[in-house]
């Protein structure tokens, strides 16, 4: 267990449906991430929160919208999706210190399998 | 632009054999980098890391080597185990207030009994 959970851990939708991925963190850490990973693909950065302020929006199509309403828990709006963001979506957070030489390993949840139909 | 990418997109070696996994990477301002392991339906998994100020880093059964001259870091898995099958990513980091880390592809390691 990495100390970050994401529910579900598998989601099926249609084009139409509107669903929520959920991320929280029980590291104490001041960051968390979206990211998605598709096949045979790097991992894609989507959004970043630092200290539940937006500080990084990945050029993500408006269908996503993020939400961190405190620094441990982290929410993935889902609306009218495509079938090409099928894909694994990975919730990851990490502790920025801002001093040179720090560690900035970001640990990762076990991620959502969707599937948009 | 800026990428980090991997030789070999597969890699396979017999148990107990030693494996290296290689990666390049591009932007001369990463200071940081990091192995991530992944199997199968779980999230990346931490491995080890190393600053852009040191050339080599041992964990466990794992060496971390980064060239900076040539841009190249290595991961050394000794005594491979059929539990190392996964695949792994190298990512690099940089940036200030506003922190990043770009992932490479990964390879796949198989390990054969």
């Amino acid at each position: 267990e990495t100390g970050v959970t994401q529910t579900p851990r598998h989601l099926v939708m249609g084009m139409t449906n509107k669903k929520s991925l959920k991320c929280e963190q029980h590291l104490g850490h001041n960051a968390m991430y979206w990211y998605k990973q598709s096949a045979k693909k790097p991992l894609e950065l989507m959004f970043v929160y630092n200290f539940k302020e937006q500080t990084e929006n990945n050029s993500v199509p408006s269908r996503f919208s993020p939400e961190c309403p405190n620094s441990s828990h982290l929410f993935l709006h889902l609306h009218t999706l495509q079938p090409e963001d099928s894909a694994l979506y990975l919730c990851a957070s990490s502790q920025e210190r801002g001093a040179s030489g720090s560690r900035h390993e970001q640990f990762f949840g076990p991620g959502t399998r969707l599937t948009v139909l | 632009g800026e990428s980090v990418g991997l030789h070999l997109p597969t890699l396979s070696v017999q148990e107990g054999d030693n494996s290296i996994i290689n990666c390049a990477y591009s932007n001369s301002a990463s200071d940081y980098f990091i192995w991530y392991k992944q199997e199968s339906g779980k999230g990346p998994q931490f491995i080890i890391d190393i600053r852009s100020n040191m050339d080599k880093r041992q964990g466990q059964r794992v060496t971390v080597l980064l060239n900076k001259t040539v841009k190249h870091l290595s991961l050394q898995i000794a005594a491979t185990q059929p539990g190392d099958s996964a695949v792994y990513f190298c990512a690099e980091g940089s940036g200030g207030s506003n922190y990043k880390l770009t992932f490479g592809k990964g390879t796949l390691l198989t390990v054969n009994p």
